[in-house]
Order: structure tokens, then C-alpha cells, then sequence
């Protein structure tokens, strides 16, 4: 597509439930990122993937999140459990690849609010 | 491993008046720098970013930044602020091999008409 897309734009859930954030990367971008702005917050860095592998996970808060990424293509960003903190903007970002200088593309973002 | 500071939380200034946004980084290696901006309700787009070639980046809407290594700073300037400049603006590094991007806290920017 013409940009970062992400689905649910607006997500309302109740504490304890399981969410997904789905996020579909501009076409042959094979660097996907996701990262998370809490209120009044900058970014926070929580997972990027180089294809369909991840090799830096380090920035999920817990194991409540995962992530995966299919056919170097979508990804699917869970939360399990969800915590009230866990409301934040959740943004899709994708790149040509991880190369420095590669100019990074962000989606509109996923609000999740828990209550 | 890498840090921004943005100096400023808020910076207001008046319409047609020069705006600086202020950034200082730390980073182990050789980083690329970015400015990217974030209007209320949407995404973040791209300003302009260094790579390592010319220290002064030319970006979208009449921005522009210096790097300067001596003084690990990368502020963001313009000459005449637009009353549709208002917006919160995130200075950002990467590491070289450019995996994870840093953000700054962010500036938000208001215009007085």
C-alpha cells in the first residue's frame, strides 16, 4: 500500500483481556519496527523484525507481549492480560531495510485504552 | 548506547518569527539524526534527517538542521514560523547500523497569530 497501515486505529478493552494490533508494512519494506508513546511520553522502541525473524526484542515490557511477522509482511502485536498501563499509542513503523539512514515510516498508530 | 535530550518541553513563539527547537544526542558511533513531527491526531511524518554527508539538512515546510559534532547538537530551525507549524516535533537518533531509533521526549511547539 501507500503507507503504514494499522488496525484497530481506536481500541477500548477491558483489563485482563487479550489484544491484537495488526500493522501492514509499506510493500518490500523489510524492516518492521513497533514502538509505544504513552501519554505525554516519547516513543518507547519494543520490537523490531528483519524479515520474518526478530532479532531485537529487547524493548517488550513483559511477557505478556509478543509479537510475530509472516511472509515478511504483517505483523501481529499481542498483548495478553492487558494493564491499565498497557494504554498507550502502539505505532507500526516499516524501512527498506535496517541500513543507517534508511528513512523510517510510521503508521497512525493503534490507540489501545484499557479500562 | 545512544540518548537525545531535547531541552525544551514547550517553545512558543509568534507567527512569521524564527523558531528554534534545541537537541543534544550521545551516541557511541556515528549516528543518523532525524526530526520527525506529530500533529495532533496523526502520524509521524519525517522532516529531515542526517546520514552523514552535509552537516546542514534542508527538510519539508522551510526546516532545517545542523549537526555539529563538537557540541553533539542537532537543533531544528526555521526563519518564519506558520501558525500551521504547531505541532510536538521528536528529535531521534539510530545507531549505525540503524535497527532502533531513540526519540527525545519531544517539543511541543505552539504558534501565537
Amino acid at each position: 500500500g501507500a503507507g503504514v497501515s494499522q488496525s484497530p486505529s481506536n481500541k477500548v478493552t477491558e483489563k485482563g483481556k487479550d489484544v491484537e494490533l495488526r500493522c501492514d508494512p509499506i510493500s518490500g519494506h523489510t524492516a518492521l519496527y513497533w514502538y509505544r508513546q504513552r501519554l505525554g511520553q516519547g516513543l518507547e522502541f519494543l520490537i523490531y523484525f528483519q524479515g520474518n525473524s526478530a532479532p531485537d526484542k529487547s524493548g517488550l515490557p513483559s511477557d505478556r507481549f509478543s509479537a510475530e511477522r509472516t511472509g515478511e509482511s504483517v505483523s501481529t502485536l499481542t498483548i495478553q492480560r492487558t494493564q491499565q498501563e498497557d494504554s498507550a499509542v502502539y505505532l507500526c513503523a516499516s524501512s527498506l531495510s535496517t541500513g543507517t539512514g534508511n528513512t523510517i515510516y510510521f503508521g497512525e498508530g493503534s490507540w489501545l485504552t484499557v479500562v | 548506547a545512544q540518548s537525545v535530550t531535547q531541552l525544551d518541553s514547550h517553545v512558543s513563539v509568534s507567527e512569521g518569527t524564527p523558531v528554534l527547537l534545541r537537541c543534544n544526542y550521545s551516541s557511541s558511533y556515528s549516528p543518523s539524526l532525524f526530526w520527525y513531527v506529530q500533529h495532533p491526531n496523526k502520524g509521524l511524518q519525517l522532516l529531515l534527517k542526517y546520514t552523514s554527508a552535509a552537516t546542514l539538512v534542508k527538510g519539508i515546510n522551510g526546516f532545517e538542521a545542523e549537526f555539529k559534532k563538537s557540541e553533539t547538537s542537532f537543533h531544528l530551525t526555521k526563519p518564519s514560523a506558520h501558525m500551521s507549524d504547531a505541532a510536538e516535533y521528536f528529535c531521534v537518533v539510530s545507531e549505525w547500523y540503524g535497527n532502533k531509533l531513540v526519540f527525545g521526549a519531544g517539543t511541543i511547539l505552539r504558534v501565537k497569530s
